[in-house]
């Protein structure tokens, strides 16, 4: 079945420094939503990227989506300790309408 | 703002129980989603619903039933509840197209 997997599980950084995580699917998406997971709390939508080699950026956080619609990343610049937590990519199952298929989760950890 | 409210924030049942887990809605969404989350799986799609009494199975179904006999109210059923379903569950809405989803603030369930 289609998949869609995120590298690293797990990342820590000391503040101040830059942070990428990557979410590849086995099959193409018409669009990829990335979503935040504070600790303890529940997912949280940040952003939806559709077309094919689109970039947005909400302040320190720059969003791609790839040229072959595969692929997404996220990249925060200067990580601060809000930045703390679980991002998520997702993207609907092919035919699947409204369902989304979740990524594997990037878990966060920024030391002062 | 959307709100999307489960019953329980804590549950702890015993093997073999009935156990029903309740989510509401009060943004008049036609789509609603049940996930359960666990350590390294990111969510996975129990069940979900796109509109009233229409359900279907998600990526994990085997032990789940789920009930919605109102648009606002999304009910998963646990019909003999087991230790390997003890996990945090998170319920979902959304509206339609490519809109996002809004999330419950989880109810961690332990099967004991």
């Amino acid at each position: 079945g289609q998949q869609v997997m995120q590298i690293p599980q797990y990342q820590h950084v000391q503040e101040g420094e830059d942070f990428t995580t990557y979410c590849n699917s086995s099959t193409t998406l018409s669009n990829i939503q990335w979503y935040k997971q504070r600790p303890g709390g529940h997912p949280v939508f940040l952003i939806q990227l559709v077309k094919s080699g689109e970039v947005k950026k909400q302040k320190r956080l720059t969003f791609q989506f790839g040229e072959a619609k595969k692929n997404s990343s996220l990249h925060i610049t200067a990580t601060q300790t809000t930045d703390v937590g679980t991002y998520f990519c997702a993207g609907p199952l092919t035919g699947g309408g409204n369902k989304l298929t979740f990524g594997t989760g990037t878990q966060l950890k920024v030391e002062l | 703002d959307v709100k999307v409210t489960q019953s329980s924030r804590y549950l702890v049942k015993r093997t073999g129980e009935k156990v029903f887990l309740e989510c509401v809605q009060d943004m008049d969404h036609e789509n609603m989603f049940w996930y359960r989350q666990d350590p390294g799986l990111g969510l996975r799609l129990i069940y979900f619903s796109y509109d009233v009494k229409m359900k279907e199975k998600g990526d994990i179904p085997e032990g789940y039933s789920v009930s919605r006999e109102k648009k606002e109210r999304f009910s998963l059923i646990l019909e003999s509840a087991s230790t390997n379903q003890t996990s945090m569950y998170l319920c979902a809405s959304k509206g339609t197209g490519n809109s996002p989803l809004h999330f419950g603030n989880g109810t961690r369930l332990t099967v004991t």
